[in-house]
């Protein structure tokens, strides 16, 4: 089975500080993972995928994420916050022939001025 | 190109009562995912469904149920309404088969609150 950790429920940084939003996870079978973002009141918008090609991954708005098996980790980070990025994120695995992704429980990112 | 689309966006219901959530997914996907989402948590997966078929279900009651029409829109049913439903419901569809690494667009969810 499939599980995923994200370490801190609430994360604050202050404008221009590094992202680090941590997520460990838990498969029995090379795992496929996901970053995801959520705005208030909106739905799930993709940062990233990890798809076993280059451990290190880019996605929109400056993310990136490091796939490290020995530690199975797959932290999202970011060199320098900005006021918009303030929202949830949630971190995501799926497994290959599964039809089911898991989330993580999220991490709210709250970004100072 | 719309994007997923979801209806109603808000809806009260009282316990015991049933619900029908509606998604269209964007223009050419045929794999439709549904996943629960309670305040202060992450998604849970409910269904996937493509081409008409069921390729995946969580670990939801028999309340729960689905389908997906021949244009790849879907229907979420929620039966015998408890307070324990009130969550926001996502809807995202994906090109594909519906594998791993299929990316997932996401709607704007239906947000159901039960009384």
């Amino acid at each position: 089975a499939q599980s995923v950790t994200q370490l801190g429920s609430h994360v604050s940084v202050s404008e221009g500080a590094l992202v680090l939003l941590r997520c460990n996870y838990s498969s029995s079978v090379p795992p496929y993972l996901f970053w995801y973002v959520q705005y208030p009141n909106q739905g799930l918008q993709l940062l990233l995928k990890y798809t076993s090609a280059a451990t290190l991954v880019k996605g929109i708005n400056g993310f990136e994420a490091e796939f490290k098996k020995s530690e199975t980790s797959f932290h999202l980070t970011k060199p320098s916050a900005h006021m918009s990025d303030a929202a949830e994120y949630f971190c995501a695995v799926s497994v290959t022939g599964g039809f089911k992704t898991i989330f993580g429980a999220g991490t709210r990112l709250f970004v100072k001025a | 190109d719309a994007g997923v689309t979801q209806s109603p966006t808000h809806l009260i219901k009282t316990r015991g009562q049933q619900v029908t959530l509606r998604c269209s997914p964007i223009s050419g996907h045929k794999s439709v995912s549904w996943y629960q989402q309670v305040l202060g948590q992450g998604p849970q997966f409910i269904f996937q469904y493509y081409e008409k078929e069921e390729r995946g279900r969580g670990n939801f009651p028999d309340r729960f149920s689905a389908r997906q029409f021949p244009n790849y829109s879907s229907e979420l049913n929620v039966n015998a309404l408890l307070l324990g439903d009130s969550a926001l419901y996502l809807c995202a569809s994906s090109l594909g088969g519906g594998t791993s690494t299929d990316t997932q667009y996401f709607g704007p969810g239906t947000r159901l609150t039960v009384l």
